[in-house]
C-alpha cells in the first residue's frame, strides 16, 4: 500500500519563527488533506490539496503530484499553531492513509 | 447538523464487556469513515461506507470489531469482549461522494476509549 512519510517528526520554534513541514508519499494520489490536531485532540482540517498551492491567512500548502510531496508553510507562528499536523492521502477512492505527524511546540 | 457528532466523546469500561460508539456525520455526506489512534500515533483506517454498504472493512483489526450504517445517515461502531489494546480515540469522518472524485474528509471530535 501507499506509504506516507512526514518530516520532521519534532519542531520547536519561537513565536514569529517561520517553518516548512513536509510530506512524502509513494505513489499517485487523488486525495491529499494537510489537518492540525489541537492539544484537545480535535482534528482541524487545513487544506484538501491533492495538487497545486493554496492559502488561508498564515498558513499555505504546495503540492507538487509529480514528484510525490506536499509541503506546508506556517509563516509568523503563534503558540495557538501548536499541536500535530498530519499530512493523508488516499489512491483508492477511500481510506485516507495518515503519515506519523510533526509535531510542532511553538514557544512564546 | 453543522458538523460530525460522535459519542460519547469519553467512554470507560472494564475489560471483556461490549461497547458501542455512535456517529452522526454531515447531513447530505453519503460517504462515513471510522479511524483510530492510539496515544502518541497517527490515525489507522478501520472501515468505510458508502450509503449503507461497507466497500471496504480491511482495517477492521480482528472480528470483535464490526460497524453498520442505518438510512445512509448514522454508523454505530461495536467493539466486542473489549482488550486493552482496545483502548484508543476512534474517530468518524464523513465527506460527500461525486462519483469517482474524491472530497476532502471531515472530522468529528472523536470517543476516547478506556479499557480498564
Amino acid at each position: 500500500g501507499i506509504q506516507v512519510e512526514q518530516s520532521p517528526p519534532d519542531l520547536i520554534l519561537q513565536e514569529g519563527a517561520n517553518s516548512t513541514l513536509r510530506c512524502n508519499f509513494s505513489d499517485s494520489v487523488n486525495n491529499l488533506q494537510w489537518f492540525h490536531q489541537n492539544p484537545w485532540g480535535q482534528l482541524i482540517n487545513l487544506f484538501y490539496i491533492p495538487s497545486g498551492t493554496k492559502q488561508n491567512g498564515r498558513l499555505s500548502a504546495t503540492t507538487v503530484a509529480t514528484e510525490r510531496y506536499s509541503l506546508l508553510y506556517i509563516s509568523s507562528s503563534q503558540t495557538t499553531d501548536s499541536g500535530v499536523y498530519f499530512c493523508a492521502v488516499d489512491n483508492q477512492g477511500g481510506k485516507l492513509i495518515f503519515g506519523q505527524g510533526t509535531e510542532l511546540s511553538v514557544k512564546p | 447538523g453543522a458538523g460530525v457528532s460522535q459519542s460519547p466523546s469519553n467512554k470507560v469500561t472494564e475489560k471483556g464487556k461490549d461497547v458501542e460508539l455512535r456517529c452522526d456525520p454531515i447531513s447530505g455526506h453519503t460517504a462515513l469513515y471510522w479511524y483510530r489512534q492510539r496515544l502518541g500515533q497517527g490515525l489507522e483506517f478501520l472501515i468505510y461506507f458508502q450509503g449503507n454498504s461497507a466497500p471496504d472493512k480491511s482495517g477492521l483489526p480482528s472480528d470483535r470489531f464490526s460497524a453498520e450504517r442505518t438510512g445512509e445517515s448514522v454508523s454505530t461502531l461495536t467493539i466486542q469482549r473489549t482488550q486493552q489494546e482496545d483502548s484508543a480515540v476512534y474517530l468518524c469522518a464523513s465527506s460527500l461522494w461525486a462519483g469517482s472524485s474524491n472530497q476532502p474528509q471531515h472530522f468529528g471530535d472523536g470517543t476516547r476509549l478506556s479499557i480498564l
